[in-house]
């Protein structure tokens, strides 16, 4: 099984500032990582898939870049919304697996 | 717009099954390399993938930590998928998801969830 280590595992910031969630896959996994947003009581939504494709109507303050085993989340300019679990997923190989998850707080 | 909605028992009892159901709507049920799954997020923790099945009902992918007490089966003419999860005990206590996603693209549409408590 392909593990996907996210770090850090929180992070407090404020608005307007730039928030990195990193991911780690324990294979190379083609790129086929995507990225979701996770908030309480609420279905996750997907933000970006292949590693930097952004969802259709998700703002372009999301943005995902890496390739092999390493990839990044980035929030350019975070917003009071964004509040919420951030997850990392591979899906290059069954069984799909996510990363432990990141909580952004405002 | 595709909708998808868990029905199924809330509570159920230590050793017995957790039977839950996924019924789609808005949209189409097959084509296009479709895989319907179940996530799952106990209180507290991460999510979870419990597994996935191909539109055409021919091919099926479990969690290995799962596998010996999972089935996911399909029924084309009602629209939905099940989850039949067997001698469940606590740890299995989550929110039930199910989700929908294409080869190599992740979940994009999902049901809102459902709390499942696993309790005597």
């Amino acid at each position: 099984d392909i593990q996907m280590t996210q770090s850090p595992s929180s992070v407090s910031a404020s608005v307007g500032d730039r928030v990195t969630i990193t991911c780690r896959a324990s294979r190379d996994i083609n790129s086929r990582l995507a990225w979701y947003q996770h908030k309480p009581g609420r279905a996750p939504k997907v933000l970006i898939y292949a590693t930097s494709s952004l969802q259709s109507g998700v703002p372009s303050r999301f943005s995902g870049s890496g390739s092999g085993t390493d990839f990044t989340l980035t929030i350019s300019s975070l917003q009071p919304e964004d509040s919420a679990t951030y997850y990392c997923q591979q899906i290059n190989v069954f069984p799909l697996t996510f990363g432990g998850g990141t909580k952004v707080e405002i | 717009q595709l909708q998808l909605q868990e029905s199924g028992p809330r509570l159920v009892k230590p050793s017995e099954t957790l039977s839950l159901t996924c019924t789609v709507s808005g949209g189409s049920f097959g084509g296009d390399d479709y895989y319907w799954g179940w996530i799952r997020q106990p209180p507290g923790k991460g999510l979870e993938w419990i597994g996935n099945i191909h539109h055409t009902g021919n091919t099926f992918y479990y969690n290995p930590s799962l596998r010996s007490r999972v089935t996911i089966s399909l029924d084309t003419s009602k629209n939905q998928f099940s989850l039949s999860l067997t001698s469940v005990t606590a740890p299995d206590t989550a929110v039930y998801y199910c989700a929908r996603h294409r080869g190599f693209y992740p979940f994009d549409y999902w049901g809102q969830g459902t709390l499942v408590t696993v309790s005597s």
